[in-house]
């Protein structure tokens, strides 16, 4: 069974900092792997979107990066601002599914002005 | 182009009644996804619908929970007698394709008195 862990579960950073969130997961045969973030009370937004055959995917000041081998994905997010300050959920849609993704419990990230 | 619509966004149920969450996916998107997300959980697959279709309902309770898709209007979440635990954030997400980005709404928060 897939399982996805996000650590840390919280972050606390000053404003400019660069910073990576940490995925894992525990079978590599994934279809794709998906950021979101999630502010308080509202939605998800997606981020960014990595296939299997890639490696990494970039938007703007976020680089995320899949490691299929070790069963790792990062998501490294340039000069934190504090509009960035959210959940950042990790899911992946694994190649034993029609469709639904796989959720960690996400990382809640704090960017202190 | 809106994005997914859910409403209400807000909805409060005493035991044993009956919640109806609804989800309009975006403009040209067949395939329809709902999650619930527990307090101080993940987000957690619930069934997958395309129109007319249930393709998955795997993470589904047995009991009390449904889902339909029409051909006409929106999908709907049905959870009869309601209990304390059915409270949670429900989210719903559509994409044109199994293999597509998901694109979520911004939820409905059931609370259960």
């Amino acid at each position: 069974k897939q399982e996805v862990t996000q650590i840390p579960a919280a972050l606390s950073v000053p404003e400019g900092e660069n910073l990576v969130l940490n995925c894992s997961f525990t079978d590599s045969a994934i279809y794709n792997l998906q950021w979101f973030r999630q502010d308080p009370g509202k939605g998800l937004t997606s981020l960014l979107l990595i296939q299997s055959s890639q490696r990494e995917q970039t938007s703007g000041r976020l680089n995320a990066s899949l490691d299929k081998s070790s069963g790792r994905s990062t998501l490294y997010i340039a000069a934190s601002q504090p509009g960035d300050s959210a959940t950042y959920l990790c899911a992946l849609r694994d190649g034993g599914s029609q469709g639904n993704l796989i959720f960690g419990k996400g990382t809640k990230l704090s960017v202190k002005p | 182009n809106a994005g997914v619509m859910q409403n209400p966004r807000h909805l409060v149920r005493r035991r044993g009644q009956e919640a109806r969450l609804r989800c309009s996916p975006m403009k040209g998107h067949s395939h329809v996804y709902w999650y619930r997300q527990l307090p101080e959980e993940g987000l957690k697959f619930m069934v997958y619908l395309q129109k007319e279709n249930i393709i998955d309902e795997s993470g589904m309770p047995k009991e009390r929970f449904s889902a339909e898709f029409p051909k006409e209007g929106p999908s709907i979440l049905r959870i009869q007698q309601v209990v304390r635990g059915d409270s949670a954030a429900y989210f719903c997400a559509s994409s044109p394709s199994d293999t597509r980005k998901l694109f979520f709404g911004s939820g409905t928060q059931l609370s259960v008195l």
